[in-house]
């Protein structure tokens, strides 16, 4: 699976949107991207993928760059809660197939200021 | 709809003995995956269950195994413990396990090897 950037650390105001970007520049054109996080003593949660278009959904906007090669995930208005350290990962498109792992880097921890 | 069931959450053994974690997943999803979160190595992909057979294998000993139930629940184990087994084991559940469908972690069965 292609390798993800992203920064260690990230600080944002409550109520202002996070902005958290991930370098992808070695995807390849069938590869998905997930956004995971994991918020201490707990398993991670899925937030939302895409493949080339951008997408929405209650948790947060995935914006996916045209070339492909970097995304930012958005959660419009962060809380408290959404403290948490964020992973982006790049997984294969496959059907039926044995693709069942993801392969976590880092990520990004996220820490909301009241 | 429940999510995936990880039991016990907590256990402590000794070196040298076995250790047996369990899974329910999401109520029709068949793939189960195992991933082993430490804070030196982060999450890593133990292997991934389909239709009770393993499919798919990380890079750890052959003293982890597991299985699949035909209801799809599954088991992990560890025998002759080591310190360095002591992690959180991390259980995650998807329909069919194909990388465009999300996989739903449990909180997981953090083990301590005294």
């Amino acid at each position: 699976d292609a390798k993800t950037t992203q920064p260690p650390s990230m600080d944002c105001a409550e109520g202002r949107a996070a902005n958290l970007p991930c370098n992808h520049s070695t995807i390849s054109g069938n590869e998905y991207v997930y956004w995971y996080r994991q918020i201490h003593s707990q398993g991670p949660q899925y937030i939302i993928h895409g493949l080339k278009n951008n997408e929405t959904n209650e948790m947060a906007s995935l914006i996916i760059t045209e070339d492909r090669k970097s995304s930012t995930l958005i959660l419009p208005h962060a809380t408290l809660r959404d403290t948490a350290v964020y992973y982006c990962i790049v997984r294969v498109l496959t059907y039926g197939g044995s693709q069942g792992n993801l392969i976590f880097g880092k990520g990004t921890k996220l820490s909301v200021k009241p | 709809k429940a999510g995936v069931t990880q039991t016990p959450r907590y256990l402590i053994k000794t070196r040298g003995q076995q250790v047996t974690l369990s899974c329910s997943p999401i109520s029709g999803h068949r793939s189960v995956s195992w991933y082993q979160q430490t804070p030196g190595q982060g999450l890593q992909f133990l292997f991934e269950y389909f239709s009770e057979t393993q499919r798919n294998k990380g890079n750890f000993p052959g003293r982890f195994s597991g299985r699949q139930f035909s209801n799809s629940r599954s088991e992990m184990n560890v025998s002759t413990l080591e310190l360095g087994d002591s992690a959180l084991y991390l259980c995650a559940s998807s329909l069919l396990g194909d990388s465009n469908q999300p996989q739903h972690f449990g909180d997981g069965t953090r083990l301590s090897i005294l």
